[in-house]
């Protein structure tokens, strides 16, 4: 089965740092582009992040851009999502996502004092 | 950045109705739009791609259309299980931007 699993969100304070994890089943990341995508709470869908399926081309959106590093581990079929310098505004659901067709269950971060 | 905007925000419409929710994007992404259903602690559910491609397992009511900056999801006969948020979403470019989502309910 073709699934996506995120995990690593949690409560961290202002300044702080996390790191996302997105486990894949049943297809090779290394074979797709893959986004990260968020949802602060009671709001519209946010695109983050994007990383090519060659690895040769990377974007941000320009609120997480030097502060979000997206990469990847083919060999544990895995992407992730390093957050650095946190916000109350990077407080969301993060999602991340095969291209468009295939999403994780979310995981939630909160960054609140 | 490529503005998205769906109209209307929110809609009420009776079981059996023909429904149209309409994406304007602020310049042409020539049809690498993507409509995605989205349910209440959900993820968001692909269920058009490029414009008009219904995806395997979506209901044959569900249709898109358009191309370059006026897209259109139609629902034909609206089942109580379509109540629920809309987004379309440009893959035309980077940064990839969504609409700000359709509301529709069911009366």
């Amino acid at each position: 089965e073709v699934q996506l699993v995120e995990s690593g969100g949690g409560l961290v304070q202002p300044g702080g740092s996390l790191r996302l994890s997105c486990a894949a089943s049943g297809f090779s990341i290394n074979t797709y582009n893959m986004n990260w995508v968020r949802q602060a709470p009671g709001k519209g869908l946010q695109w983050v992040s994007y990383i090519r399926s060659s690895g040769s081309s990377i974007y941000y959106a320009d609120s997480v851009k030097g502060r979000f590093t997206i990469s990847r581990d083919n060999a544990k079929n895995s992407l992730y999502l390093q957050m650095n310098s946190l916000r109350d505004e990077d407080t969301a659901v993060y999602y991340c996502a095969r291209a468009g067709e295939i999403w994780g269950q979310g995981t939630l971060v909160t960054v609140s004092s | 950045d490529i503005q998205m905007t769906q109209s209307p925000s929110s809609l009420s419409a009776s079981v059996g109705d023909r429904v149209t929710i309409a994406c304007r994007a602020s310049q042409s992404v020539s049809s690498y739009l993507n409509w995605y259903q989205q349910k209440p602690g959900e993820a968001p559910k692909l269920l058009i791609s490029a414009a008009s491609n219904l995806q395997s397992g979506v209901p044959s009511r569900f249709s898109g259309s358009g191309s370059g900056t006026d897209f259109t999801l139609t629902i034909s006969g609206l089942q109580p299980e379509d109540s629920t948020t809309y987004y379309c979403q440009q893959s035309y470019s980077v940064p990839l931007t969504f609409g700000q989502g359709t509301k529709l309910e069911i009366k």
